[in-house]
């Protein structure tokens, strides 16, 4: 089981936008504004998407944003399209001996 | 053009040992941190081990601590991980990532490049 709770799955209709949820506790996103996101393809190693919770590293559309309240991280993504049906991971800072710390995965279907 | 290509994957028997290589170009090597992320067949990432820039720093998940080693070679621009006792639950492909410092820290990092990955299979 990992340490951050996604959800399996989301889906949307493309031109829409969707929010992907990240939960973890005190530890680790409530404390710390050391968030980011993972994009991976199937097959594909993964890319950073978001960092330090609302950047966006260069080269990453716009489209992609990401934010965080309390206990939970959430990446929009809004004018979806094809190209972004993937699997979304968030990873956090965490106080425990192992620093990082990863979510389970959300599989984006794009419809 | 920044590569990372890693090597040394392998099916290798439980309690048996394998050397992970990462070769890396288009960049400074020697001033990133670099990490290991590893994924199982059809599971999530976990950050394996880190090192920093003069790999005067280390960082290990608790479940490879004592069995893995990181290390690097910033002349040859490669990175390394020596896996010991392995166990099938290691089975993963292993990814070599480079660390993109956070900007409001000196050592947290986030992995911004990530290699193609290497099999590593742990089974008799």
């Amino acid at each position: 089981q990992s340490a951050l709770t996604q959800p399996a799955s989301v889906s949307g209709s493309p031109g829409q936008s969707i929010t992907i949820s990240c939960t973890g506790t005190r530890s680790d996103v409530g404390g710390y504004n050391y968030v980011s996101w993972y994009q991976q393809h199937p097959g594909k190693a993964p890319k950073l998407m978001i960092y330090d919770v609302t950047n966006r590293p260069s080269g990453v559309s716009n489209r992609f944003s990401g934010s965080k309240s309390g206990n939970t991280a959430s990446l929009t993504i809004s004018g979806l399209q094809a190209e972004d049906e993937a699997d979304y991971y968030c990873s956090s800072y965490t106080s425990s001996s192992s620093h990082w710390v990863f979510g389970g995965g959300t599989k984006l279907t794009v419809l | 053009e920044v590569q990372l290509v890693e090597s040394g994957g392998d099916l290798v028997q439980p309690g048996g040992s394998l050397r992970l290589s990462c070769a890396a170009s288009g960049f400074t090597f020697s001033t990133y941190w670099m990490s290991w992320v590893r994924q199982a067949p059809g599971k999530g990432l976990e950050c394996v081990a880190n090192i920093r820039q003069d790999g005067s720093e280390k960082y290990y998940v608790d479940s490879v601590k004592g069995r893995f080693t990181i290390s690097r070679d910033n002349a040859k621009n490669s990175l390394y991980l020596q896996m010991n006792s392995l166990r099938a639950e290691d089975t993963a492909v292993y990814y070599c990532a480079r660390g993109l410092l956070s900007e409001s820290s000196n050592w947290y990092h986030y992995f911004d490049f990530w290699g193609q990955g290497t099999l590593v299979t742990v089974s008799s």
